[in-house]
């Protein structure tokens, strides 16, 4: 599976969108982006994957560049409860495998 | 319904112990997983239940830890002999629903301490 680059961290106000950068750009064209997050204490929770189209849910966007190098997760209006670690994580598809998580970005939404 | 559970959700064992942890996965998901997060550290996967198949133990730090999944189901994490650096949150996953299915849902986690 590719490697991917995130930031350590960010902050983001409350009720303003948090745009989570991340970078793959080894990544090969059988591979989806999948991002999960995990709040202090919890598993971590799927939030989104993709594979060239940008998607979106009730959680987040997921918007893919062109040539798939690099995404970025949106959180359109961030609240407090969605202060976590976030993970991008790139996979074959169809691979039924193991995610290899790296060290993630550390959001904090702020008041 | 129910998601995946495990317990115990937190347990202390003096070293050289032996200890069991149990997943009960998401009913009718055909793959289990295990990872195990260290304090402060990312996840680390430590092995994989895919049906029938023979499980990926490649993730298994060493001989002390082993797993089982009995009838397709619930799984059980053994760590024989405790070392202190045994201690950390193991995080059990299910998947299920063929190739469609994209996500592994997670358990809370059992804290393991070994004293």
């Amino acid at each position: 599976d590719a490697k991917t680059t995130q930031p350590t961290s960010m902050d983001c106000a409350e009720g303003r969108a948090a745009n989570l950068p991340c970078n793959h750009s080894t990544i090969s064209g059988n591979e989806y982006v999948y991002w999960y997050r995990q709040i202090h204490s919890q598993g971590p929770q799927y939030i989104i994957h993709g594979l060239k189209n940008n998607e979106t849910n009730e959680m987040a966007s997921l918007i893919i560049t062109e040539d798939r190098k690099s995404s970025t997760l949106i959180l359109p209006h961030a609240t407090l409860r969605d202060t976590a670690v976030y993970y991008c994580i790139v996979r074959v598809a169809g691979s039924w495998g193991k995610l290899q998580f790296g060290a993630g970005t550390q959001v904090v939404v702020t008041p | 319904g129910a998601g995946v559970s495990q317990s115990p959700s937190n347990k202390v064992t003096e070293k050289g112990k032996d200890v069991e942890l149990r997943c009960d996965p998401i009913s009718g998901h055909t793959a289990l997983y295990w990872y195990r997060q260290s304090l402060g550290q990312g996840l680390e996967f430590l092995i994989y239940f895919q049906g029938n198949s023979a499980p990926d133990k490649s993730g298994l730090p060493s001989d002390r830890f082993s797993a089982e999944r009995t009838g397709g189901s619930v799984s059980t994490l053994t760590i024989q002999r405790t070392q202190q650096e045994d201690s950390a949150v193991y995080l059990c996953a299910s998947r299920g629903g063929g190739g469609a299915s994209h996500e592994q849902y997670f358990g809370p986690g059992t804290r393991l301490t070994v004293t």
